[in-house]
């Protein structure tokens, strides 16, 4: 059972929009900056997103971040078949002196 | 460019040890600290442990705490996980990861390498 609760799958069709919500609590979402990482299968996990609504260096604009209170949300805009794999939210717990992650959630195509 | 490379990684029966490895590059080690993060086959990440850029603080998943001990040869721009008293479900990818500075708090990984998967059976 993962500390963030992200939704196991979200799906739509090529150019329109996903959003992948992730819960989590005050010591965690709710006191530390999210971040949030793509991973196609058989690869490491890359970063997309850190302190909540920035991209890393390469990453497209399609791609972004936001947080209130204890959740945080990626939305992928335009989507594309090469946007297909799992993502992950990630963060700080100050309770647990731990980074913790959400249980993933795999964005399918139409 | 950071590199970050996996080593050390197999099959091993329960209750014995393994020693993971990770060889940067591309960036000042010491200037960072560094984290493990697993992954078992279908599921999810898992933090394992962290070390502050000179050592002097660690931290560890309650799942692994007392059994995985983490540690840091920055002279040789390496960093381990000894890992004792494995058990079955310890059996995952094992990913080396960059923090963004030098201490133990961090929200976020920018860097990983690609993994060395240990399996945990007999």
């Amino acid at each position: 059972q993962s500390v963030l609760t992200q939704p196991p799958s979200v799906s739509s069709a090529p150019g329109q929009k996903v959003t992948i919500s992730c819960s989590g609590g005050n010591s965690n979402m709710g006191s530390n900056l999210a971040s949030w990482y793509q991973q196609v299968p058989g690869s490491a996990p890359k970063l997309l997103i850190y302190d909540n609504n920035k991209r890393p260096s390469g990453i497209p604009d399609r791609f972004s971040g936001s947080k209130s209170g204890t959740s945080a949300t990626l939305g992928i805009t335009g989507l594309q078949t090469g946007d297909e794999a799992d993502y992950y939210c990630g963060t700080w717990d100050s309770s647990l002196s731990a980074v913790v992650f959400g249980g993933g959630t795999k964005v399918t195509v139409l | 460019e950071v590199q970050l490379v996996e080593s050390g990684g197999g099959l091993v029966q329960p209750g014995r040890s393994l020693r993971l490895s990770c060889t940067a590059s591309g960036f000042s080690f010491d200037d960072y600290a560094m984290h493990w993060v697993r992954q078992a086959p279908g599921k999810g990440l898992e933090w394992v442990s962290g070390i502050t850029w000179h050592s002097g603080a660690v931290g560890y998943a309650d799942s692994v705490r007392g059994r995985f001990t983490i540690s840091r040869d920055n002279a040789k721009n390496s960093l381990y996980l000894q890992m004792n008293s494995l058990r079955a479900e310890d059996t995952a990818f094992y990913y080396c990861a960059k923090a963004p500075w030098l201490e133990l708090h961090t929200h976020y990984f920018a860097s990983w390498g690609h993994g060395t998967l240990v399996t945990v059976s007999s």
